[in-house]
């Protein structure tokens, strides 16, 4: 089955302790992407990432970081979390740039 | 000025009738536009891609695109209860690496 998976699906942490938030896709997609849902401010994309080892800046990158060192794979690392990184986390993937993306699952993240 | 906008709504519409929603963006050169479907709780789920100008139809839905007025819109035909969700217009900016949501437009469908 076609699809991206998002790990872990929810998450307790607290301020300053380092995590990562794992996503793979099996569509052999370039284009992949994060994203933060917080209510009243819709999707903002954080990161993306155009092929292996292509990454970008989205709309509010500020404490994060990805990398994609395999093409079905993009995790995103907080490195310092903070209570205001509260927040439901989306990977998505697209063949291409243009092309439309498919979504994970989610993972809400709820940082004390 | 927002990148994308959406009337946040809610908007409600009896079953069986059309329910349309709007979209404008900023970008002159944007070119792709997407309308997703979000439950609460779950991924937003992709109904319709739109790529040049004019009108787009998948069953019931239609997705209708005016570049020179930079504003996208989806017509969904005979709405049932099960299309009642928020509905997201996202857009490519720039080079087209970079993707813009707007917040969501909620749709109740009343029986």
């Amino acid at each position: 089955e076609a699809q991206v998976t998002q790990n872990p699906r929810y998450l307790i942490t607290v301020t300053g302790k380092k995590l990562t938030v794992t996503c793979s896709q099996n569509m052999n997609h370039e284009y992949m992407s994060w994203y933060r849902q917080d209510p009243g401010l819709g999707l903002r994309q954080i990161y993306y990432s155009m092929n292996v080892e292509v990454t970008d800046k989205g709309d509010v990158p500020e404490g994060y970081k990805v990398s994609r060192k395999e093409k079905r794979n993009f995790p995103l690392i907080l490195e310092s979390p903070s209570p205001n990184q509260t927040s439901l986390y989306f990977c998505a993937s697209s063949l291409a740039g243009l092309n439309e993306q498919f979504f994970g699952p989610g993972t809400r993240l709820t940082v004390l | 000025q927002k990148e994308v906008e959406q009337n946040s709504g809610p908007l409600s519409v009896p079953e069986g009738a059309i329910a349309s929603l709007n979209c404008t963006y900023s970008d002159r050169v944007s070119q792709s536009f997407f309308w997703y479907r979000q439950y609460s709780g779950k991924s937003p789920e992709l109904i319709m891609s739109i790529y040049s100008n004019g009108d787009k139809e998948d069953g019931r839905f239609t997705a209708q695109l005016n570049k020179a007025s930079q504003y996208v819109s989806l017509l969904i035909r005979d709405s049932q209860p099960s299309d009642s969700a928020t509905y997201l217009c996202a857009v490519n900016i720039n080079t087209g690496n970079q993707f813009y949501f707007g917040t969501g437009t909620s749709l109740t469908v009343i029986p």
